[in-house]
């Protein structure tokens, strides 16, 4: 069975201090695809960053990077310069070959000024 | 444009009411989904429709029934919930028609049930 384990529940950071959530997961197939979700109080499930396993390169966007170890399972977000509409509840999140998407139990990001 | 709307934002009905919740995309994309998130929880998959056809029911309960009038539009018809149904349902869509993003899942803002 596909898992994804986040094993921060909850994690504070200064505003401009850089943060990493971490994030792995347990999969037999060699193609797929991972993600990272923030999920602000609003609720809206926001898209922040994507990466295709067959890919070595690892993913950035913007302030976000990811440090993908596709041999240790592992999938990390780094936010630089952190910023207080950051705060969220952060998912990652395992796409298989059916297109169904596992996702973590998440991690509470508090952004403090 | 990678926008997908839910209405409404929220609804409170009781076990005996018929209700629907409605979600539209208009991407290009072929694939939608519903989705349950409980408080403190991360969302879990209930259906899955590709190209209007469903393909996906993770077991979920006959008083909840997915429809699919088109490739943008998605329902979701509720009839004699219970409390423990209340949540925000969330719906996504995916899979653009030109084939590029095929993999990843744009989600709607969600429409917060409580049943009564």
């Amino acid at each position: 069975a596909q898992t994804v384990t986040q094993s921060q529940p909850e994690m504070s950071v200064q505003e401009a201090e850089t943060v990493t959530l971490s994030c792995t997961y347990d999969t037999s197939e060699s193609n797929y695809y991972l993600f990272w979700y923030k999920q602000p109080p609003s609720r809206q499930m926001i898209l922040v960053i994507r990466q295709e396993a067959y890919k070595q390169q690892n993913a950035t966007e913007n302030r976000f990077s990811v440090n993908f170890q596709k041999a240790a399972k592992s999938f990390s977000l780094k936010i630089s310069d952190s910023q207080l509409g950051d705060t969220a509840m952060y998912f990652c999140a395992f796409m298989n070959r059916d297109d169904k998407i596992i996702f973590g139990k998440g991690t509470r990001l508090h952004i403090l000024p | 444009d990678t926008e997908v709307t839910q209405t409404p934002k929220h609804l409170v009905m009781g076990m005996t009411n018929k209700k629907s919740l409605k979600c539209e995309q208009h991407m290009g994309h072929r694939a939608m989904y519903w989705y349950k998130q409980k408080a403190k929880k991360p969302p879990e998959l209930m259906f899955v429709y590709s190209y209007e056809k469903l393909s996906i029911n993770e077991s979920v309960p006959s008083r909840f029934s997915p429809e699919c009038p088109n490739s943008s539009l998605l329902n979701l018809h509720l009839h004699a919930l219970q409390p423990e149904d209340s949540a925000l349902y969330l719906c996504a869509s995916s899979q653009d028609e030109q084939g590029q993003d095929t993999d990843t899942q744009y989600f709607g803002p969600g429409t917060r049930l409580t049943v009564l």
